[in-house]
């Protein structure tokens, strides 16, 4: 069983439209990343949050602690937002653990 | 540019080969993690260094070994190296434990 788990695992989307990718997990955490990878390999860290909500222009994280789960939201999508995002958690035995990640794709 | 360079970009090599990778963190940041991302096992946790120290150690096999130098230049030794060690080696930096991380580029290593 994967301590994290996402879903779903594609998403095909208009430009403009509201997205929505979860994120699971089953073991204690003392932070949650979600990160954004493009085509070309790189990695970003689009957010960290132990508690609540984040929010960074079209981006808003949120995490419930009480049922292991967060969401990533996507307002007003963008061909631009095409890449792969990646739920990760750090545990309380300061192990990381990735989910399988989400692809998606922004159709103009 | 997130401040992390990572050397070299690109390796190829044979089996049973050694390499070195190797990592300069964002200027100040202390913590550097290492992370294998391979088509079939996706991003996987290696290790972690905090000032010159081992934090953290994830699903590092024992031919592969790191450490953080006194600059907190971090190098990953990969060796006896198998044609699954094939994969992109990532590293992070971050100014604490539990703060963000910042990636580098990657390296991407092939062994043939």
């Amino acid at each position: 069983k994967n301590e994290v788990e996402q879903s779903p695992q594609n998403l095909t989307a208009q430009e403009g439209e509201f997205i929505t990718i979860n994120c699971s997990y089953s073991v204690g955490i003392s932070a949650l990343h979600w990160l954004q990878q493009h085509p070309g390999g790189g990695i970003v860290s689009l957010f960290m949050l132990s508690s609540g909500k984040k929010k960074h222009g079209r981006l808003i994280a949120t995490i419930n602690i009480q049922e292991k789960h967060s969401s990533l939201h996507i307002t007003a999508s963008h061909p631009r937002d095409s890449a792969v995002y990646i739920c990760a958690v750090r545990s309380n035995g300061n192990q990381f653990y990735f989910g399988t990640g989400t692809s998606l794709t922004v159709i103009p | 540019d997130s401040g992390v360079t990572q050397t070299p970009k690109h390796l190829i090599t044979a089996t049973g080969q050694r390499v070195t990778l190797r990592c300069s963190p964002r200027s100040g940041d202390l913590s550097v993690y290492w992370y294998q991302q391979s088509l079939d096992q996706g991003l996987q946790f290696l290790i972690q260094y905090y000032n010159g120290e081992e934090r953290a150690k994830g699903n590092i096999l024992e031919r592969f070994s790191a450490q953080q130098f006194p600059d907190l230049h971090s190098e990953l030794n990969l060796s006896s190296l198998e044609l699954g060690d094939s994969a992109l080696y990532f590293c992070a930096s971050s100014g604490g434990g539990g703060n963000e991380q910042f990636f580098g580029p990657g390296t991407r290593l092939t062994v043939l």
